[in-house]
């Protein structure tokens, strides 16, 4: 069985700091993850995923992910945060064996002007 | 090219009645997929359909059932409502089995009275 840790259920940031999103996963078999943000009545948004190949991932607005097997994370990270980044941000794994996604309780980012 | 529509957007019913919401995929997606969201529970897998055919069910109870029509829409039925059942309810297309392909709607929001 698969499961998906977000350690962090809300992360406070000052605009234009720096943010790490932790997510841990558990897995006995070759997975892919993603990232997903979900604004308020909405549904989910895909900013990034990794499937193979390059384990440094990135999306269009900034963020990135590594994947990294040997400690089972795949952290997202942004150099430099926005209003507009407030969100929640969900960590999801999925396995090729089992088409189905597992997700993180997710992470609220909140930006302080 | 249009997303994921998902109809109703918003729904309120009444303990014991039952519901049925629609799934509209992405044009040339021949998967479909469902999930629940709660606050208590988050996000969880209840099945998905590729080719009219039920490839993978979540542990849900047999009130939750669906369906998969020609044209790759899908239904989704909840017979005798419970209160727990208030959830946004996610669709995700995908054009091949499985989730790595997935494209989420922007769900429908049931309430539960």
């Amino acid at each position: 069985a698969q499961s998906v840790t977000q350690l962090d259920s809300q992360v406070p940031v000052f605009e234009e700091a720096p943010v790490e999103l932790r997510c841990n996963y558990s897995s006995s078999v070759s997975v892919y993850l993603f990232w997903y943000v979900q604004y308020p009545n909405q549904g989910l948004q895909l900013l990034l995923k990794y499937l193979s190949g390059s384990t440094l991932v990135e999306s269009i607005n900034g963020f990135e992910a590594e994947f990294n097997k040997s400690q089972t994370s795949f952290h997202l990270r942004k150099p430099s945060v926005h209003i507009s980044d407030t969100a929640e941000y969900f960590c999801a794994v999925g396995d090729f064996g089992n088409e189905k996604l597992t997700f993180g309780t997710g992470t609220r980012l909140t930006i302080i002007p | 090219k249009a997303g994921v529509t998902q109809t109703p957007r918003y729904l309120i019913k009444t303990r014991g009645q039952q519901v049925t919401l629609s799934c509209s995929p992405i044009s040339g997606h021949r998967s479909v997929s469902w999930y629940q969201q709660t606050p208590g529970q988050g996000l969880q897998f209840l099945f998905e359909y590729f080719s009219e055919t039920q490839r993978n069910k979540g542990n849900f109870p047999g009130r939750f059932s669906g369906r998969q029509f020609s044209n790759s829409r899908s239904e989704m039925n909840v017979s005798t409502l419970e209160l727990g059942d208030s959830a946004l309810y996610l669709c995700a297309s995908s054009p091949r089995q499985g989730a790595s392909g997935y494209t989420f709607g922007s769900g429908t929001r049931l309430t539960v009275v």
